[in-house]
């Protein structure tokens, strides 16, 4: 497996639901990302890990919890979710600096019920 | 607000035209990249720009960056039905964390057999 891999690919939860999201990258990469795509938007940064610290936290709501337990793996805890969060989660990596082009995952596709 | 405006947001046309999307920002970027996404999936990453002025080629696609490092624009010659998707710019600033780049909302292309 090469490149960024986000599991499950779709997810349905109820708004008293706990899941989680996965992301796992072997490209050697230093800085993880999670991005919501919804419709309309542009992409929306939610936390940037750098180093496996957390350096961002776009004032993204509580009920979304990230954790990097090492450099390859980053996971977003979700929990009492809203419908209005419905969107594409996006996972992306990058070397850690600037000017680097990102790797994205192909997404989670989350629909709260 | 450090906003990148990306124009038009919606284009049809048929296989073998060329065209031209832009995208534009009242602020200097240190770097803008293009990336290309399709349905269900993340975005790929087509391109790079560093330095004002450059022109940089990918097969039929051509990618600049503006003199002024404000804007960019993605010229497409001879279209075909596998150049459809969203097209989406992102530039990061000067200085900064670690995860400043800030995307468009992009162009979607749908290219007609």
């Amino acid at each position: 497996e090469t490149g960024v891999t986000q599991t499950p690919r779709h997810l349905v939860m109820g708004m008293t639901n706990k899941k989680s999201l996965k992301c796992e990258q072997h490209l050697g990469h230093n800085a993880m990302y999670w991005y919501k795509q919804s419709a309309k938007k542009p992409l929306e940064l939610m936390f940037v890990y750098s180093l496996e610290e957390r350096v961002e936290n776009n004032s993204v709501p509580s009920r979304f919890s990230p954790e990097c337990p090492n450099s390859s793996h980053l996971f977003l805890h979700l929990h009492t979710l809203q419908p209005e969060d419905s969107a594409l989660y996006l996972c992306a990596s990058s070397p850690t600096g600037h000017n680097y082009g990102y790797t994205f995952g192909s997404g989670t596709r989350l629909t709260v019920v | 607000t450090q906003l990148l405006e990306q124009s038009p947001q919606f284009l049809s046309i048929q296989e073998g035209e060329n065209l031209t999307v832009y995208c534009n920002s009242s602020s200097v970027f240190s770097s803008l990249q293009w990336y290309r996404q399709e349905p269900g999936e993340g975005p790929v990453l087509l391109v790079t720009v560093v330095t004002g002025g450059e022109v940089k080629k990918l097969k039929r696609l051509t990618f600049q960056f503006g003199d002024a490092r404000k804007d960019s624009s993605l010229h497409i010659t001879a279209a075909q039905p596998g150049d459809t998707g969203l097209y989406l710019c992102a530039g990061t600033h000067y200085g900064g964390s670690q995860g400043n780049l800030i995307f468009g909302k992009g162009t979607k292309l749908s290219v007609k057999p």
